[in-house]
């Protein structure tokens, strides 16, 4: 069965300490792994696409890695602005564009 | 302005009543999905269409019905709620070569 799996569940950060969250997956075959923000009360917000291992994106204080098993989101030096959930998702070979989501990590940044 | 609205923006309801939530985009998109989301489940696909003569079931179609009005709507009924259709749920859209999904703002939906 395909499966996303986020860790941790909860991460609180003090501003500036950088961190990394993790997205494992297991499945047949991936045509792509997608990361995105999601703020309280709001829809989800793109970040990334990665779409081999090795591969990596940026974007300001936010890194993006893939492997052939997971990926990486690390944050370097994070501000309180940075506090949301940050969901995975993968799509799959022969599903359409449909995506499988992981549960979210809920990372807090305190001053 | 948004490229992906919901309306209502939350709503309550009572058990067995009929409900549409509505949802347009104007990015010019073909496809479009409904999704529900539950604390500690994620995001889960009730519903997509890849054009307005395309409609196909996701993981947890069961309760719940689509239309595709045209290519910039796409509506989810409930066509008797239950207090466990309670949840968030939110419309995203795809298009182009990378298909990326763009989500809207969503809709909290309370049965009582």
């Amino acid at each position: 069965e395909d499966q996303v799996t986020q860790s941790p569940e909860a991460l609180r950060l003090q501003e500036g300490e950088s961190s990394s969250l993790n997205c494992s997956y297991t499945v047949s075959g991936l045509r792509g792994l997608f990361w995105y923000r999601q703020d309280p009360g709001k829809g989800p917000e793109f970040l990334f696409t990665l779409y081999s291992a090795g591969e990596e994106k940026e974007k300001e204080r936010l890194k993006a890695t893939l492997t052939k098993k997971e990926s990486f989101l690390h944050i370097t030096a994070p501000k309180p602005e940075d506090s949301a959930t940050y969901l995975c998702a993968v799509r799959l070979t022969g599903g359409g564009n449909k995506l499988t989501f992981g549960t979210g990590t809920q990372l807090k940044v305190e001053l | 302005d948004a490229d992906v609205t919901q309306t209502p923006r939350n709503r309550i309801t009572k058990t067995g009543k009929r409900i549409m939530l509505e949802c347009s985009q104007t990015k010019g998109h073909d496809r479009m999905y409904w999704y529900r989301q539950d604390p500690g489940l994620g995001l889960r696909l009730i519903y997509y269409s890849f054009d307005v003569k395309d409609i196909n079931k996701g993981e947890i179609s069961d309760g719940y019905s689509v239309s595709r009005q045209a290519q910039a709507k796409f509506s989810l009924s409930l066509e008797s709620a239950i207090p466990n259709q309670t949840a968030l749920y939110f419309c995203a859209t795809s298009g182009g070569a990378l298909e990326t999904q763009y989500f809207g703002p969503g809709t909290r939906l309370l049965v009582l």
